[in-house]
């Protein structure tokens, strides 16, 4: 069992839609969980962080952490084609490498 | 928020020859620098861990004189592809995690990635 996972989709929605992006993950240890945005040919650009359980919400974005699931989620609402790329999960524990899903790729049309 | 620059975005060179990645934090001093690796349709493989003033920690299966890594300073590591090849061809990212706050780590920031074409 690999440790991030995430369906790599790919997912089409029209515009101003509510996506759901989801990761599960088998280490309890992990403490920190953060989402990216990774346009073609980009680096990934951060997105929402999280530290252990809870929401965050920021503008259309809204992460979720249950950590007695082991399960991150991602909520984008009134999608925009502009949304439309890859978005990656990411978690790690104290001071270690972040381990990566395998990123869902996202096509919002208009 | 924090800045990552990375140098050169796009590189194509002959095999055999040696390639230099730089990757700079602009605005916040990172004692630690990563490097990634990724593949097409991928997601993102962790190469090394930079560490400023001393040695890289490689991933298991990356070698170490292949990919030479140095972080000289605070705001500046280098990845150079030692005597590169085609199979070396891939997209190369690094990233940069702030410093620690409240005791907590922070996230990484990552510069847009290098793209290497081997011929």
């Amino acid at each position: 069992q690999k440790e991030v996972e995430q369906d790599p989709g790919p997912l089409s929605v029209p515009e101003g839609a509510i996506v759901s992006l989801n990761c599960t993950y088998s280490n309890s240890a992990f403490q920190y969980f953060m989402w990216y945005r990774q346009y073609s040919r980009k680096g990934p650009e951060l997105l929402m962080y999280t530290y252990s359980s809870g929401n965050k919400e920021d503008g259309r974005f809204t992460a979720q952490v249950d950590k007695s699931s082991k399960y991150i989620s991602l909520f984008i609402r009134d999608s925009q084609p502009s949304d439309s790329a890859t978005y990656l999960c990411a978690m790690s524990e104290a001071g270690t490498a972040l381990i990566f899903g395998k990123g869902t790729t996202l096509s919002v049309s208009s | 928020g924090a800045v990552v620059s990375q140098h050169p975005s796009w590189v194509i060179c002959k095999s055999g020859t040696s390639v230099k990645i730089e990757c700079r934090s602009l605005d916040f001093q990172a004692t630690t620098m990563f490097w990634y690796r990724q593949f097409p349709k991928q997601s993102l493989m962790l190469m090394a861990t930079s560490n400023e003033g001393s040695k890289a920690t490689y991933e298991q299966g990356v070698e170490k004189d292949k990919f030479l890594i140095n972080h000289a300073s605070l705001t500046l590591s280098t990845l150079t592809v030692t005597s590169a090849h085609p199979e070396d061809s891939s997209f190369y990212i690094c990233s940069a995690r702030d410093p620690p706050g409240q005791g907590r780590d922070q996230p990484q920031h990552f510069g847009d990635g290098t793209r290497l074409s081997i011929l």
